[in-house]
């Protein structure tokens, strides 16, 4: 059975500071991940996706995540981290027999000032 | 365009009663998933729709039921509720099959007394 594990369910920063939220997958078949944000008493947002193709995913708000089958490792970055950026931020994986996504525990972000 | 709207926000029942919530998928979207999301258990899938099909079932009772319509919204009912089903319920929808990442609804959180 499919899993994700993120690594720290709390991760904390300083404003301008590089951020870096830690998500491994297992996965029988090859996987379709995914980064979502979450922000108090909201749904989730859809950060960036990784399908097929490039490695290194771009999405919104200046995130990025890179594949890595080796490490089977989706990790989130960002340059610089922005106030705005607090939030909770969930991994989720996908296998190809449809849409039935798979979230790890969840990282809430914090950024001090 | 729209987003996934769900009905109602908030929801406060006492147990033993019954429960029906509502989604409204975006325009043109087909696949229409319900997950649970608890501080102790995270986010669950529960079921996904396809062309008022139930394609996929979590692992959750009997009591958890849903639906989907020909314009595909799609409502989700549970029976005989408990404390635990105390939740946020989120709705989210996908153009079709394919895991090309999927858009959340803001939730309905429902309470039970």
């Amino acid at each position: 059975a499919q899993s994700v594990t993120q690594l720290g369910s709390h991760v904390s920063v300083s404003e301008g500071a590089l951020v870096l939220l830690r998500c491994n997958y297992s996965s029988s078949v090859p996987p379709y991940l995914f980064w979502y944000v979450q922000y108090p008493n909201q749904g989730l947002q859809l950060l960036l996706k990784y399908t097929t193709g490039a490695t290194l995913v771009k999405g919104i708000n200046g995130f990025e995540a890179e594949f890595k089958k080796s490490e089977t490792s989706f990790h989130l970055t960002k340059p610089s981290a922005h106030m705005s950026d607090a939030a909770e931020y969930f991994c989720a994986l996908e296998e190809t027999s449809g849409s039935r996504l798979t979230f790890g525990e969840g990282t809430q972000l914090t950024v001090n000032p | 365009k729209a987003g996934v709207t769900q009905t109602p926000r908030y929801l406060i029942k006492t147990r033993g009663q019954q429960v029906t919530l509502s989604c409204s998928p975006i325009s043109g979207h087909r696949s229409v998933s319900w997950y649970q999301q608890t501080p102790g258990q995270g986010l669950q899938f529960l079921f996904e729709y396809f062309s008022e099909t139930q394609r996929n079932k979590g692992n959750f009772p009997g009591r958890f039921s849903g639906r989907q319509f020909s314009n595909s919204r799609s409502e989700m009912n549970v029976s005989t509720l408990e404390l635990g089903d105390s939740a946020l319920y989120l709705c989210a929808s996908s153009p079709e099959a394919a895991p090309i990442g999927q858009y959340f609804g803001p939730g309905t959180r429902l309470t039970v007394l």
